[in-house]
Protein backbone atom coordinates (compact mmCIF):
# COMPACT_ATOMS: atom_id res chain seq x y z
CA UNK A 1 0.00 0.00 0.00
CA UNK A 2 1.14 3.97 -0.75
CA UNK A 3 1.38 5.85 2.39
CA UNK A 4 0.77 9.19 1.49
CA UNK A 5 2.04 11.97 4.28
CA UNK A 6 0.78 15.42 3.92
CA UNK A 7 2.67 18.42 5.50
CA UNK A 8 2.37 20.61 7.37
CA UNK A 9 -1.03 19.77 9.46
CA UNK A 10 -2.55 22.89 9.17
CA UNK A 11 -1.15 26.54 7.30
CA UNK A 12 -2.30 29.53 9.19
CA UNK A 13 -1.90 31.94 6.09
CA UNK A 14 -3.59 35.59 4.92
CA UNK A 15 -5.59 36.44 1.71
CA UNK A 16 -3.27 37.02 -0.63
CA UNK A 17 -0.42 35.15 0.76
CA UNK A 18 1.13 32.06 -0.80
CA UNK A 19 0.32 28.55 0.47
CA UNK A 20 2.69 25.38 -0.58
CA UNK A 21 1.26 21.87 0.42
CA UNK A 22 3.44 18.88 0.45
CA UNK A 23 2.61 15.48 -0.17
CA UNK A 24 4.82 12.78 0.05
CA UNK A 25 4.27 8.58 -1.35
CA UNK A 26 6.40 6.21 0.80
CA UNK A 27 6.85 4.51 -3.03
CA UNK A 28 7.14 5.81 -6.65
CA UNK A 29 3.81 7.02 -8.02
CA UNK A 30 4.02 5.46 -11.53
CA UNK A 31 3.35 7.40 -14.03
CA UNK A 32 2.50 10.59 -11.93
CA UNK A 33 -0.98 8.96 -10.91
CA UNK A 34 -1.51 11.62 -8.26
CA UNK A 35 -4.28 13.94 -7.75
CA UNK A 36 -5.08 16.86 -5.32
CA UNK A 37 -8.98 18.21 -3.79
CA UNK A 38 -9.98 20.80 -1.85
CA UNK A 39 -12.89 20.24 0.74
CA UNK A 40 -14.77 22.51 3.11
CA UNK A 41 -17.30 21.12 5.66
CA UNK A 42 -20.46 19.76 4.39
CA UNK A 43 -19.81 20.01 0.73
CA UNK A 44 -18.33 17.60 -1.67
CA UNK A 45 -14.82 17.20 -2.42
CA UNK A 46 -13.47 19.01 -5.33
CA UNK A 47 -10.71 17.39 -7.60
CA UNK A 48 -8.39 20.67 -8.64
CA UNK A 49 -5.27 18.71 -9.91
CA UNK A 50 -4.71 15.36 -11.31
CA UNK A 51 -1.91 13.62 -12.88
CA UNK A 52 0.51 15.50 -10.40
CA UNK A 53 0.16 18.75 -12.86
CA UNK A 54 -2.84 19.13 -14.76
CA UNK A 55 -5.46 21.51 -13.76
CA UNK A 56 -9.10 20.24 -13.72
CA UNK A 57 -11.54 22.00 -15.33
CA UNK A 58 -12.87 25.46 -13.99
CA UNK A 59 -10.19 25.90 -11.41
CA UNK A 60 -8.26 28.95 -11.46
CA UNK A 61 -4.65 28.88 -12.47
CA UNK A 62 -4.03 30.43 -8.94
CA UNK A 63 -3.66 26.72 -7.69
CA UNK A 64 -1.05 24.61 -9.41
CA UNK A 65 0.52 21.20 -8.93
CA UNK A 66 3.96 19.95 -9.40
CA UNK A 67 6.42 17.03 -8.70
CA UNK A 68 6.87 13.25 -9.22
CA UNK A 69 7.92 10.03 -7.91
CA UNK A 70 7.45 10.44 -4.29
CA UNK A 71 7.79 14.56 -3.59
CA UNK A 72 4.31 16.38 -5.11
CA UNK A 73 3.14 19.98 -4.43
CA UNK A 74 0.36 22.07 -4.54
CA UNK A 75 0.51 25.65 -4.57
CA UNK A 76 -2.07 28.46 -4.13
CA UNK A 77 -0.50 31.53 -5.42
CA UNK A 78 -2.83 34.60 -3.95
CA UNK A 79 -5.16 32.66 -1.64
CA UNK A 80 -8.37 34.31 -1.99
CA UNK A 81 -11.35 34.10 0.89
CA UNK A 82 -12.51 30.75 -0.72
CA UNK A 83 -9.54 29.09 -0.62
CA UNK A 84 -9.50 28.25 3.23
CA UNK A 85 -10.73 24.42 3.25
CA UNK A 86 -9.11 20.80 3.96
CA UNK A 87 -6.43 19.62 1.00
CA UNK A 88 -5.81 16.05 0.64
CA UNK A 89 -3.80 14.24 -2.10
CA UNK A 90 -4.41 10.83 -3.53
CA UNK A 91 -2.39 8.36 -5.34
CA UNK A 92 -4.40 6.04 -7.78
CA UNK A 93 -1.12 4.48 -9.52
CA UNK A 94 -2.10 1.26 -7.51
CA UNK A 95 -4.72 0.01 -5.13
CA UNK A 96 -6.06 0.44 -2.83
CA UNK A 97 -6.15 3.92 -3.64
CA UNK A 98 -4.73 6.32 -1.14
CA UNK A 99 -5.13 9.55 0.51
CA UNK A 100 -2.58 11.68 2.28
CA UNK A 101 -4.29 12.86 5.88
CA UNK A 102 -4.89 16.43 4.44
CA UNK A 103 -3.37 20.06 5.20
CA UNK A 104 -5.90 22.92 6.39
CA UNK A 105 -5.59 25.88 5.58
CA UNK A 106 -6.98 28.80 7.95
CA UNK A 107 -6.55 31.92 8.18
CA UNK B 1 -24.68 18.39 -15.66
CA UNK B 2 -22.85 15.92 -14.08
CA UNK B 3 -25.38 15.00 -11.10
CA UNK B 4 -24.60 12.22 -7.77
CA UNK B 5 -27.03 11.80 -4.88
CA UNK B 6 -26.66 9.42 -2.10
CA UNK B 7 -29.78 8.24 0.04
CA UNK B 8 -29.64 5.27 2.69
CA UNK B 9 -27.80 6.63 5.75
CA UNK B 10 -28.69 6.80 9.13
CA UNK B 11 -28.52 5.00 12.65
CA UNK B 12 -27.56 1.87 12.72
CA UNK B 13 -26.79 -0.72 15.73
CA UNK B 14 -23.42 -2.53 15.58
CA UNK B 15 -23.32 -5.83 13.99
CA UNK B 16 -26.54 -4.58 11.51
CA UNK B 17 -26.69 -3.72 7.75
CA UNK B 18 -27.59 -0.77 5.53
CA UNK B 19 -27.69 -0.31 1.92
CA UNK B 20 -26.67 3.19 0.36
CA UNK B 21 -27.39 4.22 -3.15
CA UNK B 22 -26.40 7.05 -4.99
CA UNK B 23 -28.46 7.90 -8.21
CA UNK B 24 -26.76 9.16 -10.96
CA UNK B 25 -27.82 11.72 -13.79
CA UNK B 26 -26.27 13.97 -16.20
CA UNK B 27 -23.53 11.33 -17.97
CA UNK B 28 -23.64 7.84 -19.27
CA UNK B 29 -23.71 5.82 -16.39
CA UNK B 30 -22.24 2.55 -17.46
CA UNK B 31 -19.38 4.05 -19.60
CA UNK B 32 -17.97 5.08 -15.95
CA UNK B 33 -16.01 3.14 -12.75
CA UNK B 34 -17.63 4.29 -9.51
CA UNK B 35 -16.16 4.42 -6.02
CA UNK B 36 -17.18 4.95 -2.39
CA UNK B 37 -14.95 6.86 -0.36
CA UNK B 38 -15.86 7.47 3.38
CA UNK B 39 -14.77 10.41 6.03
CA UNK B 40 -14.76 9.70 9.53
CA UNK B 41 -15.65 12.62 12.13
CA UNK B 42 -12.53 14.00 12.67
CA UNK B 43 -10.59 12.12 10.22
CA UNK B 44 -9.68 12.42 6.54
CA UNK B 45 -10.76 10.49 3.35
CA UNK B 46 -10.81 6.71 2.89
CA UNK B 47 -11.37 4.85 -0.15
CA UNK B 48 -14.11 2.18 0.17
CA UNK B 49 -14.82 0.46 -2.71
CA UNK B 50 -14.90 0.86 -6.64
CA UNK B 51 -16.93 -1.34 -9.55
CA UNK B 52 -15.70 -0.93 -13.15
CA UNK B 53 -18.53 0.70 -15.17
CA UNK B 54 -19.86 -2.71 -16.92
CA UNK B 55 -20.09 -4.29 -12.77
CA UNK B 56 -17.64 -7.10 -13.78
CA UNK B 57 -14.85 -5.48 -11.32
CA UNK B 58 -14.91 -4.46 -7.97
CA UNK B 59 -12.21 -4.14 -5.61
CA UNK B 60 -12.78 -2.99 -1.59
CA UNK B 61 -9.68 -1.74 1.10
CA UNK B 62 -9.11 -4.43 3.51
CA UNK B 63 -11.35 -2.87 5.98
CA UNK B 64 -14.46 -3.64 4.56
CA UNK B 65 -13.55 -6.92 2.51
CA UNK B 66 -15.83 -9.46 3.10
CA UNK B 67 -18.50 -7.04 4.77
CA UNK B 68 -19.37 -4.51 2.36
CA UNK B 69 -20.69 -5.28 -1.19
CA UNK B 70 -20.19 -2.91 -4.25
CA UNK B 71 -23.11 -3.23 -7.01
CA UNK B 72 -24.62 -0.94 -10.32
CA UNK B 73 -27.88 -1.32 -12.20
CA UNK B 74 -26.76 0.52 -14.79
CA UNK B 75 -30.39 0.44 -16.55
CA UNK B 76 -31.43 2.71 -13.43
CA UNK B 77 -27.87 4.86 -12.96
CA UNK B 78 -28.06 4.28 -9.31
CA UNK B 79 -24.72 2.27 -7.51
CA UNK B 80 -25.12 0.83 -4.49
CA UNK B 81 -22.93 -0.33 -1.34
CA UNK B 82 -24.26 -2.92 1.03
CA UNK B 83 -23.19 -2.56 4.28
CA UNK B 84 -22.79 -5.37 6.83
CA UNK B 85 -21.59 -6.59 10.56
CA UNK B 86 -21.24 -2.32 10.80
CA UNK B 87 -18.76 -1.32 13.31
CA UNK B 88 -18.67 1.85 15.26
CA UNK B 89 -15.19 2.14 13.19
CA UNK B 90 -17.58 2.37 10.03
CA UNK B 91 -19.08 5.65 11.12
CA UNK B 92 -18.75 8.13 8.43
CA UNK B 93 -20.15 10.19 5.71
CA UNK B 94 -19.79 7.88 3.05
CA UNK B 95 -19.23 10.00 -0.33
CA UNK B 96 -19.88 8.21 -3.82
CA UNK B 97 -17.84 9.80 -6.84
CA UNK B 98 -16.98 9.06 -10.31
CA UNK B 99 -13.99 8.03 -11.80
CA UNK B 100 -12.24 9.36 -14.69
CA UNK B 101 -11.95 6.88 -17.45
CA UNK B 102 -8.70 4.46 -16.94
CA UNK B 103 -7.72 6.35 -14.04
CA UNK B 104 -8.56 6.08 -10.30
CA UNK B 105 -9.11 10.00 -9.65
CA UNK B 106 -12.49 11.19 -8.78
CA UNK B 107 -13.72 14.31 -11.21
CA UNK B 108 -17.32 14.10 -9.57
CA UNK B 109 -18.26 13.87 -6.32
CA UNK B 110 -21.56 13.56 -4.18
CA UNK B 111 -22.76 15.61 -1.53
CA UNK B 112 -22.77 12.77 1.28
CA UNK B 113 -24.36 10.24 3.41
CA UNK B 114 -24.17 9.72 7.10
CA UNK B 115 -23.81 6.71 8.85
CA UNK B 116 -23.35 6.43 12.35
CA UNK B 117 -23.54 3.11 13.77
CA UNK B 118 -24.02 2.83 17.92
CA UNK B 119 -22.36 0.31 20.02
Amino acid sequence: ETVLTQSPDTLSLSPGERATLSCRASQTVSRSYLAWYQHKPGQAPRRLIYGASSRATGIPDRFSGSGSGTDFTLTISRLEPEDFAVYYCQQYASTPLTFGGGTKVEI
Amino acid sequence: EVQLSESGGGLVQHGGSLRLSCAASGFTFSRYAMSWVRQAPGKGLEWVSTIGGSGSTTSYADSVKGRFTISRDNSNNTLYLLMNSLRAEDTAVYYCGRERPNMGDIDYWGQGTLVTVSS
